[in-house]
């Protein structure tokens, strides 16, 4: 298992665009998470999955954002009609239920609305 | 989940340990501690977790106050690879989510 994976690394979009961003779980792991992280902030968090149910999703993901989680296996983020303000790194991590307070991030993509 | 307090910074000399302390004087009984840290332009890492006791991994030891409202984090033997922000959470046993604050900075210098 080479860990969480996260595609693209890097994307460029001008305002107005749709992108879309795919995390691949450590394949054991039921657990799924979406954060956001700005320059010199923590990462905040967006949304979780567990297998395919999402169960909770943060104030901060407006209507423009939408993931989903089918099969209980990878999961994309959508960012419809970017906006400058969306420009950050978007982070994955799964962890197993059992030990829910450990979890595996991926490298990031990186969203850089013009 | 009970909200944690970390100095913004400190500076560490290569090879000398590195305490990273955490306040959360309002943690109860079933919240955990967790210790993440994050590289320059990558995504964080786990590095360890306890609830009362002392734990030590092939990391850091985590050494928790007897009333648990403080944490620190020991790096025994720290290295310029250790370089990175180290982020103080805690979470409750059947949490569903970690809270990131802004961690502390830390800077191993030769």
């Amino acid at each position: 298992d080479t860990g969480v994976s996260q595609d693209p690394r890097h994307k460029i979009t001008k305002r107005g665009q749709n992108v879309t961003f795919r995390c691949d779980p450590i394949s054991e792991h039921n657990r799924l998470y979406w954060y956001r992280q700005t320059l010199g902030q923590g990462p905040e968090f967006l949304t979780y999955f567990q297998n395919e149910a999402q169960l909770e999703k943060s104030r901060l993901l407006s209507d423009r954002f939408s993931a989903e989680r089918p099969k209980g296996s990878f999961s994309t983020l959508e960012i419809q009609r970017t906006e400058q303000g969306d420009s950050a790194m978007y982070l994955c991590a799964s962890s197993l239920v059992l030990w829910g307070g450990v979890l595996t991030f991926g490298a990031g993509s990186r969203l850089t609305v013009l | 989940d009970a909200k944690t307090t970390q100095p913004p910074s400190m500076d560490c000399a290569e090879g000398r340990a590195a305490n990273l302390p955490c306040n959360h004087s309002t943690i109860s009984g079933n919240e955990y501690v967790y210790w993440y840290r994050q590289i320059h332009s990558q995504g964080p890492q786990y590095i360890i977790h306890g609830l009362k006791n002392n734990e030590t991994n092939e990391m850091a030891s985590l050494i928790i106050t007897e009333d648990r409202k403080s944490s620190t984090l020991i790096l025994p033997h720290a290295t310029l690879r250790d370089t990175a922000v180290y982020y103080c959470i805690v979470r409750a046993t059947y949490g569903n989510k970690l809270v990131f604050g802004a961690g502390t900075i830390l800077r191993v210098k030769s």
